[in-house]
């Protein structure tokens, strides 16, 4: 099974500020790999897919990254509404396995 | 409008069975690949299981030979049978829609609690 990574595991930010966070998997993914934003008591949702595409209706300030083991999802300036849980994913083989999840929290 | 919207949990004694639905609108559950996710109190994201439009089926380790998922293509509807069930699938459980092979989850339920306890 292919094991997923993310870093950090939790960080304090500023609204305006830029986050990153990064996703590794333990062996190639391709592009295959997507993000998620998680609040509490809400559904998952699908922020960008295929590592870079965004998921429509996402606001712009979402953006991902990279290819085969090493991905990143940045916010560049955060809102409100963004202090979240944020999970990488793979669907490159099953088990579709999830990271461990970035709280992002207010500093 | 399209939704899923999950049925079915509750309180359920370690070794019993649960069923859980996932009842589709707006879209076919036969014509895409679906999916179930759960999430434990204090824990991550953990994907289940999925069938992909031809039928075939996979599962995590942690439930297979223990749950099963099916669909029934006339009430487009997807289900998760959940037998011999532990403590340890205390959880939200999740339907999730995923458009193709290689795509992410695009549309997710309201999720449904299943709570394992005697």
């Amino acid at each position: 099974d292919i094991q997923m990574t993310q870093s950090p595991s939790s960080l304090s930010a500023s609204v305006g500020d830029r986050v990153t966070i990064t996703c590794r998997a333990s062996q190639s993914v391709s592009n295959y790999l997507n993000w998620y934003q998680r609040i509490p008591g809400k559904a998952p949702k699908l922020l960008i897919y295929a590592a870079s595409s965004l998921q429509s209706g996402v606001p712009s300030r979402f953006s991902g990254s990279g290819s085969g083991t090493d991905f990143t999802l940045t916010i560049s300036s955060l809102q409100p509404e963004d202090f979240a849980g944020y999970y990488c994913q793979e669907t490159y083989t099953v088990p579709f396995t999830f990271g461990p999840g970035t709280t992002v929290d207010v500093k | 409008e399209v939704q899923l919207v999950e049925s079915g949990g509750g309180l359920v004694q370690p070794g019993g069975s649960l069923r859980l639905s996932c009842a589709a609108s707006g879209f076919t559950v036969s014509s895409n690949y679906m999916n179930w996710v759960r999430q434990a109190p204090g824990k991550g994201l953990e994907w289940v299981s999925v069938i992909y439009t031809g039928g075939s089926t996979f599962y995590a380790d942690s439930v297979k030979g223990r749950f099963t998922i099916s669909r029934d293509n006339s009430k487009n509807t997807l289900y998760l049978q959940m037998n011999s069930v532990r403590a340890e699938d205390t959880a939200v459980y999740y339907c999730a829609r995923q458009y193709g092979g290689g795509d992410g989850f695009d549309i997710w339920g309201q999720g449904t609690m299943v709570t394992v306890s005697s």
